[in-house]
């Protein structure tokens, strides 16, 4: 069964510390994505990557930095954690290059930053 | 600017039928994907459309019109266990990006 594994499912933070969010997929997909979902707001786009050690960034890049080493893993790196990125954080993959119709989702990490 | 409008929340009754659309404001479009969330969870894949027409998987099908720029999932015999989040997502022809809908929450009665 494949599988995307974020490392924690809750975490709470207190506000100016570095936070690292850790995302593994076991499917060799060549995307992987970092979201972040508020209500009413739907999924955001924070950064992607479609190779190892390239990223691009999305929608809402302030604040935020990744890596990825590994192809199969991504990281979110909060510099310096604020209370408005409080919020859950899902990670995605996919495989393949061009369109992304069908994404594989971690089970989210529910950051609360203090 | 690209856009994706789906209502924000739909109620049905448990045994019947329910649609929920998407409208889409978008260049490069490709195709439209539904995925379901249930609260406290991630969002699962459930269907795309890369042509005009209908796609069926079991009780949900998905429709897409490009001339209308529209599409919708449609779910039939309704069951307790469908009342969840469901997103439309459109996936563009030049880049690796999705552009979101807002998510429609779906509330199912007995």
């Amino acid at each position: 069964d494949v599988k995307v594994t974020q490392s924690s499912r809750y975490l709470v933070k207190r506000t100016g510390e570095k936070v690292f969010l850790e995302c593994v997929q076991d499917m060799d997909h060549e995307n992987m994505f970092w979201y972040r979902q508020d209500p009413g707001l739907g999924l955001r786009l924070i950064y992607f990557s479609y190779d190892v050690k390239m990223k691009e960034k999305g929608d809402i890049p302030e604040g935020y930095s990744v890596s990825r080493e590994k192809k199969e893993r991504f990281s979110l790196i909060l510099e310096s954690a604020s209370t408005n990125q409080t919020s859950m954080y899902l990670c995605a993959s996919s495989p393949g290059s061009g369109t992304n119709e069908k994404l594989f989702f971690g089970s989210g990490t529910q950051l609360s930053v203090l | 600017g690209q856009s994706l409008e789906q209502p924000s929340e739909v109620t049905a009754v448990e045994g019947a039928i329910v649609q929920i659309n998407c409208t889409y404001q978008t260049s490069g479009f490709y195709g439209l994907s539904w995925y379901q969330q249930h609260d406290g969870g991630a969002p699962t894949f459930l269907s795309y459309n890369g042509l005009d027409g209908l796609e069926e998987t079991g009780r949900f099908s998905s429709f897409l019109s490009r001339s209308d720029s529209y599409g919708y999932l449609l779910l039939q015999e309704l069951q307790m266990k469908d009342s969840a989040s469901y997103f439309c997502a459109a996936s563009m022809d030049s880049n690796y990006q999705l552009i979101w809908g807002a998510g429609t929450k779906l509330i199912i009665k007995p």
